[in-house]
């Protein structure tokens, strides 16, 4: 079956713009995570959606937000981008929250 | 915040066994503890998971101290495909908490 997808692969923004990332879940799976990867701070839990609704948040600013749509998809969104903000983002889904974890292979983002 | 501590870098060489360990002392009794391992530009795989007893499946076997405050991850025949970065994590009220993992080298 196909994995969890993450749209899009690489991009760069300046700093003040917005950006919206998507990841396609694996079918069936109704839980959606997000990560934060950097050099610096390694892997941060940003949140994580369950049948359309947030259920956790990790210690980000508001300029971090994120969505589930009823088909499972996951958009996050990071208003006014800061150069600290580059990163890769990566997404997982999994059956139930916080079970087996299936991770995309992420969006990286280059504040520039 | 939950804490988990391991060593930053681990060797060893190929066809042998290997011992990551993980602290994690500000566990509580029903937190499970997990594996996942991140290869080359890829993102993060499950490894393995477990609460109190010790846990083994296909990829690898994992011993939980009696009081929990340590896990050990074990790799039986280690493989140059094995060479990963090894996070041991916890999950606590319903956060997923990442330590900075462990690099394993795998010499052939």
């Amino acid at each position: 079956k196909a994995g969890v997808t993450q749209t899009p692969r690489y991009l760069i923004k300046t700093r003040g713009q917005q950006v919206t990332l998507s990841c396609s879940p694996i079918s069936g799976h109704r839980s959606v995570s997000w990560y934060q990867q950097t050099p610096g701070q390694g892997l941060q839990f940003l949140f994580e959606y369950f049948s359309e609704t947030q259920r956790n948040k990790g210690n980000f600013p508001g300029r971090f937000s994120g969505r589930q749509f009823s088909n499972s998809r996951s958009e996050m969104n990071v208003s006014t981008l800061e150069l600290g903000d580059s990163a890769l983002y990566l997404c997982a889904s999994s059956l139930a929250t916080f079970g087996e974890l299936f991770f995309g292979e992420g969006s990286r983002l280059t504040v520039l | 915040d939950a804490k988990t501590t391991q060593p930053n870098s681990m060797e060893s060489n190929e066809e042998e066994p290997v011992h990551l360990p993980c602290n994690h002392s500000t566990i509580s009794g029903t937190d499970y503890i997990h594996w996942y391992r991140q290869l080359p530009s890829q993102g993060p795989e499950y490894v393995i998971h477990g609460l109190t007893s010790n846990v083994n499946n296909r990829m690898a076997s994992l011993a939980i101290a009696e009081d929990r405050k340590s896990s050990t991850l074990i790799l039986h025949r280690a493989t140059l495909r094995d060479a990963a970065v090894y996070y041991c994590i916890e999950n606590r009220d319903d956060k997923i908490i990442f330590g900075k993992g462990t690099r394993l080298h795998i010499l052939p």
